[in-house]
Formats: structure tokens, C-alpha cells, sequence
């Protein structure tokens, strides 16, 4: 068990440009889980996959955000034209059906 | 829609002391509730997992209970040490998988 792993850690771009971020999960467990968090905030539920298929998105999920998860395996979140709202830290936890979430340590997204 | 409350914001205890936070939640219909800890800058580490069907929950120092139709949860800790201040988070979950966070209490021990 390597535990959950998001690439980069820290991300910093200027304003209008596309990035992704990257998560792998632990190999075994078939939920993988999206979530954005800003300072003094709890985590805000973004989206979940289980296996390959998206079965939930949030509202705050806007048209620039898309996720996948091919083969089920790592996942992947792209943010289209970002803006200056899109910063914060980016988690992604993944987990055995109703067990556990298990969280990486995040990818923060700073917006100059 | 879900809503979480975590109260108090922040608190300040000296060592050794034991402590309760407190989670509550609007929507009963949960499938279960978690507790984490996060340290500045990390992700979340996962402390207690309550089924809806569970009363508590206990790890170590740690013991967390769960009150379904009132909507509360509480996480005792006891005989607090300076190793524990950290931010923590309560999460309710969904059967479909979404979870619902509070904004979580920071919590400081003082050697």
C-alpha cells in the first residue's frame, strides 16, 4: 500500500492557461474521488468515478473542469482557461466501496 | 441538501486534557460518517469510520459517537498531547458516494 499520490504538489500558472493534475489511487480500490479545498474550508466534493465510469458530478463542476479515469486505474482533472476563483488545493482520495477514504496530499493551484 | 457544522472553530487546550469536538449534519439519511485529521499543507488522514448502523466507534485515545436522528456526531479525545493540534474534519457520506465536509476545528495543546 503506497497510499494515494497526486502529481505536481504545487502548481502555478497565469490566468487563461489549461492545467491537469494527476492522481494516482491506491491499486485496489475502485472509488476515486475529486474535491477542491480552499483556506479554512472543508474539502468541497468535486466528483467521483467507480472503476472507469464518472457516476457524480457537482454543480461546482463547471463546463471548464473535466475528469476521467481510463481503465479505472489513475485519473486524471483538467482545468480549462483558469481563473483567478480556480485557486485552491485540489485532493483526490480514493477508496474500497463503502470503506475509508484514504487521501494524497493534494495539488495546490496558484493563479497569477 | 447536506449541510455539516463544526463546532467550535478553534480550540486551545493544555496537555493532558480530554476534549470533545462536535460535528452536526441537517440530512439523518446518511450511510456512514468520518472523521479525519489534516495537518497544514497535507491531505486528510482518516481517524474513525461510523456506519449509520453503529453507535461509536474507538481508536487509541480516540472515540467517536454517533447520534443518527439528531443529527450529531462527537470525537473525544483523550488525555490530549501537542502532537494532536491539527485541523479536524467531520464528513458525512452519502450512499452514492459524495461526502459532505464541515470546515473543521483546529485544535492547539499546549505542552
Amino acid at each position: 500500500d503506497t497510499g494515494v499520490s497526486q502529481n505536481p504538489r504545487h502548481k502555478i500558472t497565469k490566468r487563461g492557461q489549461n492545467v491537469t493534475f494527476r492522481c494516482d489511487p491506491i491499486s485496489e480500490h475502485n472509488r476515486l474521488y475529486w474535491y477542491r479545498q480552499t483556506l479554512g474550508q472543508g474539502p468541497e466534493f468535486l466528483t467521483y468515478f467507480q472503476n472507469e465510469a464518472q457516476l457524480e458530478k457537482s454543480r461546482l463542476l463547471s463546463d471548464r473542469f473535466s475528469a476521467e479515469r481510463p481503465k479505472g486505474s489513475f485519473s486524471t482533472l483538467e482545468i480549462q482557461r483558469t481563473e483567478q476563483g480556480d485557486s485552491a488545493m485540489y485532493l483526490c482520495a480514493s477508496s474500497l466501496m463503502d470503506q475509508p477514504q484514504h487521501f494524497g496530499d493534494g495539488t495546490r493551484l496558484s493563479i497569477l | 441538501k447536506q449541510e455539516v457544522t463544526q463546532i467550535p472553530a478553534a480550540l486551545s487546550v493544555p496537555e493532558g486534557e480530554n476534549l470533545v469536538l462536535n460535528c452536526s449534519f441537517t440530512d439523518s439519511a446518511i450511510y456512514n460518517l468520518q472523521w479525519f485529521r489534516q495537518d497544514p499543507g497535507k491531505g486528510l488522514t482518516s481517524l474513525l469510520l461510523i456506519q449509520s448502523s453503529q453507535r461509536e466507534q474507538t481508536s487509541g485515545r480516540l472515540n467517536a459517537s454517533l447520534d443518527k436522528s439528531s443529527g450529531r456526531s462527537t470525537l473525544y479525545i483523550a488525555a490530549s498531547q501537542p502532537g494532536d493540534s491539527a485541523t479536524y474534519l467531520c464528513a458525512v457520506n452519502g450512499n452514492a458516494g459524495k461526502s459532505t465536509f464541515g470546515d473543521g476545528t483546529t485544535l492547539t495543546v499546549k505542552p
